[in-house]
């Protein structure tokens, strides 16, 4: 089965920048990487989705890339209310889906 | 708007069987996949499976197939996931998502807690 791989936390002042990484295989890492952000008892929300594609909605500050078999989310200017933990998707190409196990994001 | 609304929280004994549904609304059922995902307490989310809600396919994660059966009821707007042969391990929140394109799962339900407990 597929694997992803994420940093267990990431932290950051408030106004700082932060990147979180998402990393795979090729085949892991295509063109359809997603991310949620998920707060303590909350659903998930999706923040990203096709690597770097933002919903309506969700803040600028919030932008995603890939090199190769990495993703990245990064969050600029960041506030207080980003803190949550993050996780990232991929598709796995077969009509299934994997998710990576989640990056813990503190604001200091 | 769009709304997923799942049912209410269970309890089951192992070897049981449970029944999760996600009833939506603002919008056409049949247009938007439905997925599943679970979440057990401090780990990560877990990808289940999909149904296609206009012809009734679906899809599962090789760890579920053949304990988890994902159903849809076009008349009632209402998806359906039901794990047999419980065992403590299943304890987890239950979600349904709709996705708009591939991994754009941009609206979900409440969430549904299942405890399996003898």
């Amino acid at each position: 089965q597929s694997a992803l791989t994420q940093p267990p936390s990431v932290s950051g002042s408030p106004g700082q920048s932060v990147t979180i990484s998402c990393t795979g295989t090729s085949s892991d890492v295509g063109r359809y990487v997603s991310w949620f952000q998920q707060p303590p008892g909350a659903a998930p929300k999706l923040m990203i989705y096709e690597v770097s594609i933002r919903p309506s909605g969700v803040p600028d500050r919030f932008s995603g890339s890939k090199s190769a078999n990495t993703a990245s989310l990064t969050i600029s200017g960041l506030q207080a209310e980003d803190e949550a933990d993050y996780y990232c998707s991929s598709y796995t190409g077969s009509s299934t889906y994997v998710f990576g196990p989640g990056t813990k994001v503190t604001v200091l | 708007q769009v709304q997923l609304v799942q049912s209410g929280a269970e309890v089951k004994k192992p070897g049981a069987s449970v029944k999760v549904s996600c009833k939506a609304s603002g919008y056409t059922f049949n247009s938007y996949a439905i997925h599943w995902v679970r979440q057990a307490p401090g780990q990560r989310l877990e990808w289940m499976g999909w149904i296609n809600t206009g012809n009734g396919n679906t899809k599962y994660s090789e760890k579920f197939q053949g304990r988890v059966t994902i159903t849809r009821d076009t008349s009632a707007s209402t998806a359906h996931m039901e794990v047999v042969s419980l065992r403590s391990e299943d304890t987890a929140v239950y979600y349904c998502a709709r996705d708009v394109a591939i991994g754009m799962f941009e609206y979900w339900g409440q969430g549904t807690l299942v405890t399996v407990s003898s």
